[in-house]
């Protein structure tokens, strides 16, 4: 089944750039999408469309694809930053079935 | 305003089944695009898709849990269901239902790109435990 692969965790200071990485064979024809999940909350959309922001994302939030990668990019990242962010994208095979990334740990310190 | 909730038990034994409800309000799930899907959560570990249901029936589940899950949707009461068989103690999580956008839709194909969630409920934990 089609899968995509993320670290497992990155760490930042407070006002560097974290990113976030992505991988999976068919993002080069489909679309990334980014979740943010804090402790005890359900998850929230962050970025879709590859590097669409939702309203009310801040806006060192953005999103990008190149290849078969796709990346988070959180620049001047904020101790309130600090939580597991999960890849999103459709299964190859079609647009209907989706697949969910092993989501990533951010640790803002 | 978009919003869902989950409800069933909490607690299911070993081999039983387990049926959960999400209960939306602020959209149809008969309009054009629109979906609702069933995402879980292991305490400790990776969401995991389950299933999705969309305006026009069509019903796609997870290939490794498809011989265990069934969705359905009541379009007049706003709810779709999720029933799991067989359940294990290895299925205990926090089950989420969510509200599936379509992505932008391509002219030369006449599909939308894909299809993704926007509005979560907030979760209900399931344990299985005898």
């Amino acid at each position: 089944s089609y899968e995509l692969t993320q670290p497992p965790s990155v760490s930042v200071s407070p006002g560097q750039t974290a990113r976030i990485t992505c991988s999976g064979d068919a993002l080069p024809k489909k679309y990334a999408y980014w979740y943010q999940q804090k402790s005890g909350q359900a998850p929230v959309l962050v970025i879709y469309e590859d590097s669409k922001r939702p309203s009310g994302i801040p806006e060192r939030f953005s999103g990008s694809s190149s290849g078969t990668m796709a990346t988070l990019t959180i620049s001047g990242a904020q101790v309130e930053d600090e939580a597991d962010y999960y890849c999103y994208s459709t299964d190859s095979s079609g647009n209907r079935h989706v697949v969910f990334g092993g989501g990533t740990k951010l640790t803002v310190l | 305003q978009i919003t869902l909730k989950e409800s069933g038990p909490t607690l299911v034994k070993p081999t039983q089944t387990l049926t959960l409800t999400c209960t939306f309000s602020g959209f149809s799930l008969s309009t054009s695009g629109v979906g609702v899907g069933w995402i879980r959560q292991p305490p400790g570990k990776a969401l995991e898709w389950l299933a999705l249901i969309y305006w026009d029936d069509d019903k796609r589940y997870s290939p490794s849990l498809k011989s265990r899950l069934t969705i359905t949707k009541d379009t007049s009461k706003n709810q779709v269901v999720l029933t799991m068989t067989n359940m294990d103690p290895v299925d205990t999580a926090t089950y989420y239902c969510a509200h599936s956008r379509p992505a932008d839709y391509d002219i030369l194909t006449g599909y939308y790109n894909g299809y993704y969630f926007d509005y979560w409920g907030q979760g209900t934990l399931v344990t299985v435990s005898s």
